[in-house]
């Protein structure tokens, strides 16, 4: 069956640190993966996509990795601030009719 | 994202209650989402919408309707409310990059429904 596989267990990391996040999934073959940052009680908010023909993408701090072999995605946040706490979920595209299906999330505190 | 509103934000109801939650957005995107939200399962896609005349049930559309009045507005309603039901429903939208592929999705604010 398909599936997507985020670490449920919180990420405790020092500031000023680089937090790696990890998005592993099972019998899809998305064409791009998406990650989101979620605050408690609001929605979701996109941070970036990466296509299957693409290695790496970067935004400010953020970097992304796609391996389409291992089925692995990994985000990465460098020098973390403590604004940077927040649940980060990765959503993959499903199917071919351009939707996406979202995992579980990671929730990430960063301590001062 | 205040492009994308939600109705009401908190909503209280009785078991076999009929209700309706509304969304509604101001970004002009042809596609509209259904989601609901329940801790460890994370958000499950109820129902979709590409066009004014396109609905398309997701993987958890039982005990759920909706309708797609305008190309603004998607409402969810539960014809029957059951506990079972209680979770934290978003909305969101999308616009396909030219090209297509490309599903950045915005999401409203959410309800929080609560059947007792």
């Amino acid at each position: 069956s398909q599936k997507i596989e985020q670490n449920s267990e919180a990420l405790n990391i020092q500031e000023g640190k680089t937090a790696t996040l990890t998005c592993n999934y099972t019998n899809y073959s998305p064409a791009y993966l998406q990650w989101y940052r979620q605050d408690p009680g609001r929605g979701p908010v996109f941070l970036l996509l990466i296509r299957e023909n693409e290695k790496e993408k970067r935004k400010e701090r953020l970097k992304v990795t796609f391996d389409t072999t291992l089925k692995q995605s990994l985000f990465h946040i460098t020098a973390s601030q403590p604004a940077d706490s927040a649940t980060y979920l990765c959503a993959l595209e499903a199917g071919g009719y351009q939707k996406v299906t979202f995992g579980t999330g990671t929730k990430l505190q960063v301590i001062p | 994202d205040a492009d994308v509103t939600q109705t009401p934000r908190n909503r209280i109801t009785k078991t076999g209650k009929r209700i309706m939650l509304e969304c509604s957005q101001t970004k002009g995107h042809d596609r509209m989402y259904w989601y609901r939200q329940d801790p460890g399962l994370g958000l499950r896609l109820i129902y979709y919408s590409f066009d004014v005349k396109d609905i398309n049930k997701g993987e958890i559309s039982d005990g759920y309707s909706v309708s797609r009045q305008a190309q603004a507005k998607f409402s969810l309603s539960l014809e029957s409310a059951i506990p079972n039901q209680t979770a934290l429903y978003f909305c969101a939208t999308s616009d396909p990059a030219s090209g297509g592929y490309q599903e950045t999705q915005y999401f409203g604010p959410g309800t929080r429904l609560l059947v007792l």
